[in-house]
């Protein structure tokens, strides 16, 4: 069974640029969930899916940003105008129901220069 | 509000011997307690998870850790540190309905043969 996966692993963009990210969960799960981790300081909850619906937006920094989850399967978050500030690695996680464990992908490390 | 504090940024150790990673928490309600690894280029990996069964809780790779909440703490010990145990180590917390996680900063361990 695949796991998760993020695509691209690796952006470098231009400040005032956008960038998209894409999470493809695995096969099944319901719960779809975005981090980030900005230059070594703690990971931070972004944002969590269920299905198509956002259950909870609370962690998303600013206007910015914005995730979408059409039908319920693939993920895509959307950084635009990206500033220095938003740098860092987006993580992906995914778990079938609520209670369960979440299975994170490898991260999309984002640079804005 | 929740948070963790990870003590120590690096740790070093030698091969086979014990593996100490310090977490402490905050939480006003009894909490889900979680570490995870991350190995180069991959995602983060569940070591092991405390949902308040048992304090003493064991985990994959013979990583274990003890709940002890007059300390607020749960710290990852392993007997005998081997090479492939170079990682990050992330301590979590969760609250209520696992909807959120909330990290710590991460530890990287550093093995010398």
């Amino acid at each position: 069974e695949a796991g998760v996966t993020q695509f691209p692993s690796h952006s470098v963009i231009e400040k005032g640029q956008t960038v998209t990210l894409r999470c493809d969960p695995i096969s099944g799960h319901d719960n779809l969930y975005w981090y980030r981790r900005v230059m070594g300081k703690e990971i931070k909850f972004l944002l969590h899916f269920v299905k198509e619906s956002k259950q909870d937006e609370s962690g998303m920094p600013n206007n910015r940003f914005l995730a979408e989850r059409t039908g319920g399967t693939y993920s895509t978050l959307k950084v635009q105008p990206a500033e220095l500030e938003d740098s860092g690695v987006y993580f992906c996680a995914s778990s079938q129901d609520l209670l369960d464990e979440q299975y994170f992908g490898p991260g999309t490390r984002l640079t804005v220069t | 509000a929740q948070s963790v504090t990870q003590l120590g940024s690096h740790v070093s150790v030698s091969e086979g011997a014990l593996v100490l990673l310090r977490c402490n928490y905050s939480s006003s309600v009894p909490p889900y307690l979680f570490w995870y690894v991350q190995y180069p280029n991959q995602g983060l990996q569940l070591l092991l998870k405390y949902t308040s069964a048992a304090t003493l809780v064991k985990g994959i790779n013979g990583f274990e850790a003890e709940f002890k909440k007059s300390e607020t703490s749960f710290h990852l010990t392993k007997p005998s540190a081997h090479m492939s145990d170079a990682a990050e180590y992330f301590c979590a917390v969760s609250v209520y309905n696992f909807n959120k996680f909330y990290f710590g900063s991460g530890t990287k361990l550093n093995v010398k043969p």
